[in-house]
């Protein structure tokens, strides 16, 4: 049973668009949500997160929108940049629960 | 280094040997844990080490693997006699303290069984 789901596992955008990666979730129990990004033969690095109490966080060209009656996430980048090519994956905790992961490509 | 890190960052083991792998947190962070990514999927959690308890191994897939964090800092993840179906990249991270969560990862280890 998968409890954090990422349906789309590529996604290809202009530079300067902007970039949706969705998330969806199965567990009622996760207080938080994060993103995290990672690069060919790197460890994951945190991008942001969203507690459950609210529905959106915003950190520069980052937001994080969580819909919880949808349970439903959504991670905005705008504008879109050629480094931000890389893996994204959504989790839930705790324990962390991790999404397959969507690849994002920006196209210059 | 700030970061965490991860040795060795390459191991093939023939089916049947013994593996350790290393992970060095941050220092000063409480919490370790251990993650095992397959190809083409997220990171699936393996255990979870508050100081030197191991509070949480509930990821373990069967007693072939062993984690201990004796000291409190460094981690060893050993799998006995290794199967093809453990290849995989084990990823260790670290966190202050669990409930930030905010966990900074290690670039992993990548284990071939033959």
């Amino acid at each position: 049973d998968q409890q954090v789901k990422q349906n789309s596992p590529s996604l290809s955008v202009q530079e300067g668009r902007i970039s949706i990666l969705n998330c969806d979730y199965t567990n009622s129990m996760f207080d938080y949500f994060l993103w995290y990004k990672k690069y060919p033969a790197e460890g994951p690095t945190f991008l942001i997160s969203i507690s459950s109490i609210k529905d959106k966080n915003e950190d520069g060209r980052f937001t994080v929108f969580l819909n919880k009656s949808a349970k439903h996430l959504s991670l905005h980048i705008v504008p879109s940049q050629p480094g931000d090519s890389a893996v994204y994956f959504c989790a839930g905790n705790t324990p962390l629960v991790f999404g397959k992961g969507t690849r994002l490509s920006v196209i210059a | 280094g700030a970061g965490v890190s991860q040795s060795p960052r390459y191991k093939v083991a023939k089916r049947g040997q013994d593996v350790a792998l290393r992970c060095d947190p941050i220092s000063g962070h409480v919490s370790l844990f251990w993650y095992q990514q397959a190809l083409g999927q997220g990171p699936e959690f393996l255990t979870y080490f508050q100081n030197e308890a191991q509070l949480d191994k509930s990821g373990l897939p069967s007693d072939r693997f062993f984690a201990e964090r004796p000291e409190g800092s460094v981690s060893t993840l050993k799998i006995q006699r290794t199967q093809q179906e453990d290849s995989a990249v084990y990823l260790c991270a670290s966190s202050y303290d669990r409930n930030t969560d905010t966990q900074y990862f290690g670039p992993g280890t990548r284990l071939t069984v033959l």
